[in-house]
């Protein structure tokens, strides 16, 4: 398996403009997590998703974020409009079950200037 | 919601020594305590994990501890070697919840 997959690797965009993530976990997974990495705040846990339906989005910032799992191989955070704190680096993850090993993607950098 | 507390934020040890890592959590009901490797610029992966029903976890030289009662649990490394710097996180689950994550700890072996 290619393990989790995530795009863009890296994107640069500017105030105001949408800003779209993209995560395949891996196949079997039933859980899918969207978490964000900052100096300051560390590893913070945005959403949460069993079997494709939202379990926890306590951490999702404000309305200006959204995320959405179609299906079972495929799931987009999105930002709109993107301010210059959201830079930061997100990272999909994936497990068989909450309470298993998450496996990480390589995560996106995003900078929003 | 769960807290999750790790200490020390940095930890400098010469190469062969040991080093220990605490972390803390608030809920009860948490079971599934796993620690993360991230090295600089890659993604965070699993290097042991330990469930509640278990109070000690070795693998070659990582060893796990956990105290249930006083929630607290804590990484060993020994014989550390440069390799081994790194950030290290410590998580926690509430039953079949998201993990939370502690703070982080930068670990910095000095050859």
């Amino acid at each position: 398996d290619a393990g989790v997959i995530q795009s863009p690797r890296h994107e640069v965009t500017e105030m105001g403009q949408e800003v779209t993530l993209r995560c395949k976990p891996i196949s079997g997974h039933n859980s899918l997590f969207w978490y964000r990495q900052t100096m300051m705040r560390g590893l913070e846990l945005l959403i949460y998703f069993n079997n494709n339906v939202p379990i926890d989005d306590s951490g999702m910032p404000e309305d200006r974020f959204s995320a959405k799992m179609p299906n079972a191989s495929f799931s987009t955070l999105k930002i709109q409009p993107s301010e210059p704190r959201d830079s930061a680096v997100y990272f999909c993850a994936s497990s068989r079950a909450a309470n298993t090993e998450a496996f990480f993607g390589q995560g996106t950098r995003l900078t929003v200037v | 919601g769960e807290n999750v507390e790790q200490h020390p934020s940095t930890l400098s040890v010469q190469e062969g020594d040991s080093a220990v890592i605490k972390c803390t959590y608030s809920d009860s009901a948490s079971n599934y305590f796993p620690w993360y490797k991230q090295e600089l610029g890659k993604r965070p992966q699993l290097i042991i994990d330990i469930r509640s029903n278990v109070g000690e976890k070795k693998d070659q030289r990582i060893a796990v501890t956990l105290n249930k009662t006083a929630k607290h649990f804590s990484l060993h490394i020994t014989e550390t070697q440069p390799e081994d710097s790194a950030v290290y996180f410590c998580a926690a689950d509430r039953g079949r919840r998201a993990l939370t994550f502690g703070s982080g700890t930068r670990l910095q072996v000095q050859p």
